[in-house]
């Protein structure tokens, strides 16, 4: 089972570029979640979605947009990369209405540079 | 607006020895999970701690809930270098699927 896919892994971006980080799980989970992890922060929430068609803001959202374009698939957008947002960006999954089991899956990260 | 607390942020040990760490947080809860992350690594579940009194074991380490003081605990035993990584816990927002982290606490065991 792939779990949590995101891409890229990596990238570099000059100040004022556009980005898309993508992710997608296959796990049929109806909640999704974008998250950034910076030295000594932990991880902050940016964005989740509990369902297809609904996202909220976390802790913080300033400078993201996200898309929850189908069940599957969760995208966050900078429009204009700052290098204030250079860190590792973590997408997650959820099901908590599944008995049992009900643990948040996450990816492999997006480590992202704005220079 | 839910925050979460972990203490210590930083523990180094003694492989051998005992210590807890705990996680507070502000607002009502009914879930709540321990993760551990190796550097460069994503992060790996350890537990999942769905209702007050909940106990959870797995080798070296055991984690507990306390949804009414707004605690839980885990707790390693007779550490070793192994389980030097670091450790969140992670907990969801009454009433909804905003799922908050605390800072997490790095773990180092000495030989």
């Amino acid at each position: 089972n792939a779990g949590v896919t995101q891409t890229p892994k990596f990238q570099v971006l000059k100040t004022g570029q556009s980005m898309t980080l993508q992710c997608a799980q296959d796990m049929n989970h109806n909640s999704m979640y974008w998250y950034r992890q910076d030295p000594g922060m932990g991880l902050r929430l940016i964005y989740y979605s509990a369902s297809e068609g609904t996202t909220d803001k976390g802790e913080v959202p300033n400078g993201y947009n996200v898309s929850r374009l189908n069940k599957r698939e969760f995208s966050l957008r900078l429009e204009s990369a700052a290098p204030s947002q250079t860190s590792v960006y973590f997408c997650a999954s959820s099901e908590p209405a599944h008995p049992g089991d009900t643990e948040a899956f996450f990816g492999q990260g997006t480590r992202l540079t704005v220079v | 607006e839910l925050k979460v607390e972990q203490n210590p942020l930083f523990l180094s040990m003694q492989e051998g020895k005992n210590y807890t760490i705990y996680c507070n947080y502000s607002t009502t809860s009914d879930r709540l999970y321990w993760y551990r992350q190796d550097p460069g690594k994503s992060l790996e579940s350890l537990f999942v701690l769905l209702s007050n009194g909940a106990v959870k074991q797995e080798g070296r380490l055991m984690a507990s809930l306390d949804t009414k003081a707004r605690l839980s605990t885990l707790h390693i035993t007779a550490a070793v270098h192994d389980l030097s990584a670091t450790y969140f816990c992670a907990v969801f927002q009454g009433g909804s699927e905003k799922l908050v982290f605390g800072k997490g606490t790095k773990l180092t065991v000495n030989p």
